[in-house]
């Protein structure tokens, strides 16, 4: 049973271009949770999805990023212009349902904006 | 929103000794307190979690804590081995209507030394 699957693992960006980070869900898991980890600190809550639904962005900065969880395919973080501050780890987990509180992560994708 | 504060947030302890991690949280009608370990490079993994209705918790050599009434919860690593070497997360979990995102804590580094 694979678990949650993020790509890339590795995304180096210069500032102003695009980043799309993707996760894929444990099978059976219909809710995703994106978290970012800034070096030596915790991870902070960004964004909340079920499938073709946001729940909760209110940890997503209102400017540069977007979610989405399609019907079909993975997740995908997307942010644009990046700047240097930009630079961490993004991880997203998944859970089994809203009643479901075990959140699960994936190995998280490292973001360095040149 | 919901504050974890976690410590310490370095620990050394020989191998066979035992390690506890304390985490308090701010908000009282959080519910839900997972923990997670992260080793380098990887994401985190959902070692215990226990939920408000429940004062303690085991699972072979890890066993979780809670005090609602002081609002704080300890992860205690009993016969540590070097294996165990990590960052530690605790977590707290705050519901809300259709939400159940995590809010954690900044981490311990526990080197077990052999």
């Amino acid at each position: 049973n694979a678990g949650v699957m993020q790509n890339p693992r590795h995304l180096v960006r210069r500032r102003g271009q695009e980043a799309r980070l993707r996760c894929s869900p444990m099978k059976g898991h219909s809710h995703v949770y994106w978290y970012r980890q800034l070096p030596e600190e915790g991870l902070k809550f960004m964004v909340y999805l079920q499938k073709e639904n946001i729940i909760d962005e209110s940890g997503m900065p209102k400017e540069r990023f977007s979610a989405e969880f399609p019907k079909e395919g993975p997740s995908i973080l997307r942010i644009q212009q990046v700047v240097r501050g930009d630079s961490a780890a993004y991880f997203c987990a998944s859970s089994l349902g809203q009643a479901s509180y075990e959140q699960y992560f994936g190995p998280g994708t490292r973001l360095t904006v040149t | 929103g919901e504050n974890v504060e976690q410590h310490p947030s370095t620990l050394s302890v020989q191998e066979g000794d035992s390690a506890v991690i304390k985490c308090t949280y701010s908000d009282s009608a959080s519910n839900y307190f997972p923990w997670y370990k992260q080793e380098l490079g990887k994401g985190p993994q959902l070692i215990i979690d226990i939920r408000s209705n429940v004062g303690e918790k085991k699972d072979q050599r890890i066993a979780v804590t809670l005090n609602k009434t002081a609002k704080h919860f300890s992860l205690h690593i009993t016969e540590t081995q070097p294996e165990d070497s990590a960052v530690y997360f605790c977590a707290a979990s705050t519901p809300r209507t259709g939400a159940n995102n995590l809010f954690f804590g900044t981490g311990t580094r526990l080197t077990v030394i052999p």
